[in-house]
């Protein structure tokens, strides 16, 4: 059973242009979020995607969307990247079926923005 | 803001000794759940435990929950080296979809 796996794993990107990270969540799950790590701080929530539609976000600026795809993977698009964009970018996915609602972490995606 | 706020900030213990990390929060929540990190990966789920639940263990972890004083706690016994790492509490709201992380206790476990 795969767990959440996200691409790429690190990437470096100039101030101005956009970024796309993928995700896929684990098996049977139906949801999906997204969180940017700062260096020693904790995750913070940018948006959730549920039946393909963003559900929820966090006070993140317009530059950051998202889509769900009907296989529910989903990607993060930040568009005019500034330098505190980078950051580590990680990917939940979870179901509404199970009770509890446990959410499962991929690896995360190191962005670098120069 | 972040919804939960660990203590301590960072945590350095001898291998074998407990190690216990405190959590506070603001609003009505759903459940509380205890992840790790280690450095620079992804956050590994240890433990969750619902609004209705005051103690909950698996393995060396033991959690409790408060919600009269909207706190959690997290005691790692006979800690290892091998627990070195960052731990965080996370919220879900009552009637809200996200969970929210504080900024985390940092543990070292010396061998």
């Amino acid at each position: 059973d795969a767990g959440v796996t996200q691409s790429p794993t690190h990437l470096i990107k100039t101030r101005g242009q956009q970024v796309t990270l993928r995700c896929s969540p684990k098996s049977g799950h139906d949801t999906v979020s997204w969180y940017q790590q700062a260096l020693g701080q904790g995750p913070q929530f940018i948006f959730q995607y549920y039946e393909e539609e963003e559900r929820q976000r966090g006070n993140f600026p317009d530059r950051f969307s998202g889509h769900q795809f009907p296989n529910y993977s989903s990607e993060l698009n930040v568009n005019a990247l500034l330098l505190g964009d980078s950051a580590l970018y990680l990917c939940a996915s979870s179901t509404d079926r199970s009770s509890g609602n446990t959410i499962y972490f991929g690896e995360g995606s190191w962005l670098t923005v120069v | 803001s972040q919804q939960g706020e660990e203590d301590p900030q960072a945590l350095s213990i001898q291998e074998g000794e407990n190690a216990t990390m405190n959590c506070s929060y603001k609003t009505s929540i759903n459940n509380l759940q205890w992840y790790r990190q280690n450095s620079g990966r992804g956050l590994v789920h240890l433990i969750l435990i619902r609004s209705n639940e005051r103690e909950k263990h698996s393995g060396r972890l033991r959690v409790t929950l408060d919600t009269s004083k909207k706190s959690s706690s997290l005691l790692i016994t006979a800690s290892r080296a091998a627990d070195t790492a960052s731990y965080f509490c996370a919220t879900r709201n009552t009637g809200g979809f996200k969970t929210i992380f504080g900024a985390g206790t940092r543990l070292f476990v010396k061998a």
